[in-house]
């Protein structure tokens, strides 16, 4: 069975700064999708990036970029020039890209609260 | 606003009771998944249906249960209530199995 770990339970970062979050994974599978969600207050999940194993590239969105390494089974997170608004509780997930008794569905780490300092 | 709706968003009832969490996936998802959120377990998947079927089953407890309508809006009935069931439920959609999943803003079920 798959496992998605994040270590820190809670991570802090001055506003403007630069934050990392880490995520670790578990699975003998070779193709398969891995994401970050973020959760406000508001509770609503969110997805801020993902990246599918067979890209080697990593994936960037705006401010948001991982650090994917597939043979450490590791997908860190970058939050560059952190704002107010990125504090949030953040989930790394892991979902299978095949079929079988799980199609689709994707399994999270605890998370990591993440505060912004002004 | 993601497109997928949960109602209601806030749900108090007494333990043994039985409730039913409503979800409308996005336009044209076929795909919906309930997630189960508390303190101790974090985020659990419990079920999938894709189109009116069941696809995959999770950490789902046999007193729970859920369908997908023909109209594929999808609803979770939680029946013999505790007070360890009191948690976030979320509902997902997304078009396959294999493409992005859009959360609801989810039902917090409180059980006294």
């Amino acid at each position: 069975a798959q496992t998605v770990t994040q270590s820190q339970p809670e991570m802090s970062v001055q506003e403007a700064e630069t934050v990392t979050l880490s995520c670790t994974y578990d699975t003998s599978e070779s193709d398969y999708y891995l994401f970050w969600y973020k959760q406000p207050p508001s509770r609503q999940m969110i997805l801020v990036i993902r990246q599918e194993a067979y890209k080697q590239q990593n994936a960037t969105e705006n401010r948001f970029s991982v650090n994917f390494q597939k043979a450490a089974k590791s997908f860190s997170l970058k939050i560059s020039d952190s704002q107010l608004g990125d504090a949030a509780m953040y989930f790394c997930a892991y979902r299978s890209a095949w079929g079988g008794g799980s199609q689709g569905n994707l399994i999270f780490g605890k998370g990591t609260k993440l505060s912004v300092k002004p | 606003d993601s497109g997928v709706t949960q109602t209601p968003k806030h749900l108090i009832t007494a333990t043994g009771q039985r409730v039913t969490l409503r979800c409308s996936p996005r336009s044209g998802d076929l795909s919906v998944y309930w997630y189960q959120q508390s303190l101790d377990q974090g985020l659990q998947f419990l079920i999938q249906y894709y189109n009116g079927e069941e696809r995959a089953k999770g950490n789902i407890l046999e007193r729970f249960s859920a369908q997908q309508f023909p109209d594929l809006h999808s609803e979770l009935n939680l029946s013999s209530l505790e007070l360890g069931d009191s948690a976030l439920y979320f509902c997902a959609s997304s078009v396959t199995g294999f493409t992005e999943a859009f959360f609801g803003q989810g039902t917090r079920l409180t059980v006294v």
